[in-house]
């Protein structure tokens, strides 16, 4: 276990609709990140949050949209879903994010889009 | 250019035998750092090990130890005696010093495979 926490596990949707995935970061951790796993893109990082404020930004679409509460935990929406955008969502954590830490992850979100 | 390379598909090993897990990396950074995630079939990432672009020794942890060669720019997993719930997916993954590289950057992975 490795203490970061995401709900839900599974998720099922049409295309069109909007969720919510979310992530609670290991404690004392303030580095969020999110990544979407998926057949013919790989692992590619999404958005990074630190202590509140984003701090990086990779392939996220103009479609998600995340963001990370006072209490630290994280939230990635995803909307006007896609056929595509079925993928298996991680949310990893680190303690100040240092190069050099580890990004521990969650159990994932597996979303699927009809 | 791809900044992680796993060339291996699928590999095969013995129970009980050791498997390098290959890994080359691109990179005009100096300070970086190395890991190695396992992914079971039921999906979590486990991280397995790390190594920085400054530490002389070779990492290890249990089991696994990775074989770094700056040079190189290999960073090559070794999984000693292995077992049979080591069949997973591994990846390699860099993250760099550089402020707008905050994230790590993926291998497409190698499947394990281990046979009793």
């Amino acid at each position: 276990d490795s203490g970061v926490t995401q709900t839900p596990k599974h998720l099922i949707t049409a295309t069109g609709q909007r969720v919510t995935l979310r992530c609670s970061p290991r404690s004392g951790d303030l580095s969020v990140y999110w990544y979407q796993q998926s057949l013919d893109q790989g692992l590619q990082f999404l958005i990074q949050y630190y202590n509140g404020e984003e701090r990086a930004k990779g392939n996220i679409l103009e479609r998600f949209s995340a963001q990370q509460f006072p209490d630290l935990h994280s939230e990635l929406n995803l909307s006007s879903l896609e056929l595509g955008d079925s993928a298996l969502y991680f949310c990893a954590s680190s303690g100040g994010g240092a190069y050099q830490e580890t990004q521990y992850f969650g159990p994932g979100t597996r979303l699927l889009v009809l | 250019a791809q900044k992680i390379t796993q060339t291996q598909p699928g590999m095969f090993v013995q129970e009980k035998e050791a498997v390098t897990l290959d890994c080359t990396y691109d990179t005009s950074d100096q300070s970086y750092g190395l890991f190695w995630y396992k992914q079971p079939s039921s999906g979590e990432m486990i991280f397995l090990i790390y190594q920085g672009s400054y530490d002389e020794q070779n990492a290890t942890e249990g089991r696994y130890s990775l074989n770094f060669q700056k040079a190189r720019k290999s960073a090559n997993l070794v999984i000693s005696a292995s077992q049979l719930g080591d069949s997973a997916m591994y990846f390699c993954a860099m993250r760099e010093k550089a402020p707008w590289a905050n994230n790590l950057f993926f291998g497409t992975g190698t499947r394990l495979t281990v046979i009793p």
